[in-house]
């Protein structure tokens, strides 16, 4: 069975860059298509950061100018970067993982890691 | 800008029914896309309970359902229990803002 275990500095400086990895165990990484990052600020709901795929992305439009997403095959995860956060960048991040069904472009997160807390502050 | 609409709160006594709604418009929900629904217990990840509008993954209970109309969505919980109470988020791809997640229902089990 598939698990997701994020991991990552928990205190970033404003300004700087967060970097954020998510390790695939049980499965291969490249069993499936597209995997994500989602965050949720403290007391606040869920919100979508983006979408990575092998040699593909999609990213929240609001987002897309600091975000920089990966995936490492070798080592069996994927990665995100946001550049030039702010104390609104503070927030838990979670990685999951998309599964297809139905028609072409539909697709669910059935696996989430348990999240990581990054609190940006000086 | 393009949202998903939960209500904040919803509320029910043990063994009621209770039904969450999730509306979307046009460049969501209307455009053909479907919802998925997650629970997220306190301090715990998010989970996948309902997926495509109606499906339940293998191990949700039978007691949640969920039912689509043009642009919106249900939840349903029957048989409401306290292990229940968490917050309820609907989710969609909107082709203006990418994936949706709506603000979130949190449920409270009187």
């Amino acid at each position: 069975q598939v698990q997701l275990q994020e991991s990552g500095p928990g205190l970033v400086k404003p300004w700087e860059t967060l970097s954020l990895t998510c390790a695939v165990s049980g499965g291969s990484i490249s069993d499936s298509k597209w995997w994500s990052w989602v965050r949720q600020p403290p007391g606040k709901g869920l919100e979508w950061i983006g979408d990575i795929s092998h040699g593909d992305n999609n990213y929240k439009p609001s987002l897309r100018s600091r975000l920089t997403m990966s995936v490492d095959r070798s080592k069996n995860q994927f990665s995100l970067r946001l550049n030039s956060v702010t104390a609104a960048d503070t927030a838990v991040y979670y990685c999951a993982r998309w599964r297809k069904y139905g028609r072409p472009d539909d697709y669910y997160m059935d696996v989430w890691g348990k999240g990581t807390t990054v609190t940006v502050s000086s | 800008q393009s949202v998903l609409t939960q209500p904040p709160s919803v509320s029910g006594a043990p063994g009621q029914r209770v039904t969450l709604p999730c509306t979307g418009s046009s460049s969501n929900l209307g455009a053909g896309n479907d919802v998925h629904w997650y629970q997220q217990l306190p301090g715990a990840a998010p989970k996948l309970l309902i997926y495509g509008y109606t499906f339940r993954p293998s191990g949700v209970s039978d007691r949640f359902s969920g039912s689509r109309s043009a642009t919106s969505a249900s939840l349903a919980i029957t048989g409401l229990q306290a292990e229940d109470e968490a917050d309820y988020y609907c989710q969609a791809y909107d082709k203006v803002s990418g994936w949706l997640f709506g603000g979130g229902t949190k449920l409270t089990v009187l």
